[in-house]
């Protein structure tokens, strides 16, 4: 089992809808997560912490589930510019940092 | 702007040539981490370095090493190049205090023909 999981799509949305990915973990043990954003043939940017109480930035909202082992992204309303691939990003410690392989988001007007 | 500045941008090597891959980190920064993001993958962690020592491997052989200078840059080394060594490889550098939030460079596109 790889010990980060996503889908990696595409998958592909219409202006405006509301779209979630969802991630899941193997190390029960991982201590933070984030989820980032890479456009195409760019390095990864960091979208968002994520947090056991959820935050919201904007129109962007993760959840961590630590009892599944899970955490997860909502996009609303999206807009032509969120298309990219979001990276599930969990870490156990400053030596130990795994990416998942990302899910790509197309959007489309 | 990251301020995590990586050269060169792109290059093109033959299989077992050797390749140095530079890294400056982000002002206040002292750990730099390396990644190898082959296409279609996420980024996988080949090293970390912090105080001019490595600390932390991911599951790369040894013809991948580096070194951190004084002043916290980074230097990733490939030996005996393979064609499978291709990839965007990215430098990310951390506070040792706050390690788990990375900033990442814009990388160096390495093609191996």
């Amino acid at each position: 089992r790889k010990e980060v999981e996503q889908d990696p799509g595409p998958f592909n949305v219409p202006e405006g809808a509301t779209v979630a990915f969802n991630c899941t973990y193997s190390n029960s043990a991982s201590q933070s997560f984030f989820w980032y954003r890479q456009d195409c043939r760019k390095e990864p940017k960091l979208l968002m912490s994520v947090y056991s109480s959820g935050n919201e930035d904007g129109r962007f909202t993760a959840q961590l589930n630590r009892a599944s082992q899970y955490i997860s992204l909502l996009i609303r309303d999206s807009k032509l510019s969120d298309s990219a691939t979001y990276l599930c990003v969990v870490s156990g410690g400053y030596q130990k940092v795994t990416f998942g392989i990302g899910t790509k988001l197309q959007v489309i007007p | 702007e990251t301020g995590v500045t990586q050269s060169p941008t792109h290059l093109i090597k033959t299989r077992g040539q050797q390749v140095t891959l530079r890294c400056s980190s982000q002002s206040g920064h002292n750990t730099v981490s390396w990644y190898q993001q082959a296409l279609g993958q996420g980024p996988q962690f080949i090293f970390q370095y912090y105080r001019e020592e490595e600390n932390g491997r991911g599951n790369f052989p040894p013809r991948f090493s580096g070194l951190q200078f004084p002043n916290y840059s980074s230097e990733l080394n490939v030996n005996a190049l393979e064609l499978d060594d291709s990839a965007l490889y990215l430098c990310a550098s951390s506070r040792r205090d706050d390690g788990n939030t990375i900033y990442f460079g814009e990388g160096s596109w390495l093609t191996v023909v």
